[in-house]
């Protein structure tokens, strides 16, 4: 079953305006990590937040953690072309395996 | 430094046939793992190991196979291939993030596995 659920499914933005997309969960976490996809191509890992952070920074991301309503949202700034892709939000399963959810399409226009 | 590298790229089978999708990392992670990805359902995790010699089932493990043999190979075996695993296949490996100390995934391209 799907721990993760993004939200919206597709986002389409001009260059230069800031995305917001959207994560929640089903059960208890100790951490949290988005992960980006361009097409044809493989995750890649963009920011982790533990449970005990209710906000990070990386560069143009910035990550929530709402522990109490099981979300998180990824704000990604002044947003390029080069940021299209999908974004993925993961959450830890049991050992070292995760659950990830449908992922949010972002389309970027010049 | 190549990290995780998936072999083929892409792969067209008949039903019925069976075929090995190959990974291997040189990073000289301990955790490996398969998912793949459908259209609208995320990645779902089919098989995992924690080490060489140690495999086990994930979400949805029927009709592959799995082995460990070396730290740095971790094929998945589709032994009689069905249409319904059509689908993108990814190998993963986990390292431990050095200032997190919570474990990130690495992945490989992709192989895109088509079954008619």
């Amino acid at each position: 079953s799907q721990q993760g659920e993004e939200d919206p499914q597709a986002l389409s933005i001009q260059e230069g305006e800031n995305a917001t997309m959207n994560c929640s969960y089903k059960t208890s976490i100790n951490n949290l990590q988005w992960y980006r996809q361009n097409s044809g191509r493989g995750l890649v890992h963009l920011i982790l937040i533990r449970s005990n952070e209710r906000e990070k920074h990386s560069g143009r991301l910035r990550v929530t953690l709402d522990t109490s309503k099981k979300s998180s949202s990824l704000l990604i700034t002044a947003s390029r072309a080069a940021d299209t892709a999908s974004y993925f939000c993961a959450t830890p399963n049991y050992g070292q395996n995760f659950v990830f959810g449908p992922g949010t399409r972002l389309s970027v226009l010049p | 430094n190549a990290g995780v590298t998936q072999t083929p790229k892409f792969q067209v089978l008949k039903t019925g046939q069976s075929m090995t999708l190959q990974c291997a990392q040189d990073m000289n992670h301990e955790y490996m793992s398969w998912y793949r990805q459908d259209p609208g359902m995320g990645l779902r995790l089919i098989h995992y190991s924690v080490g060489a010699g140690i495999t086990d089932q994930g979400e949805v493990p029927n009709g592959y196979n799995v082995s460990r043999s070396t730290t740095e190979d971790f094929p998945l075996r589709l032994l009689s291939a069905a249409p319904s695993q059509t689908s993108v296949y990814f190998c993963a490996s986990s390292y431990q993030g050095a200032v997190s100390g919570a474990n990130v995934l690495t992945f490989g391209a992709g192989s895109r596995l088509t079954v008619l």
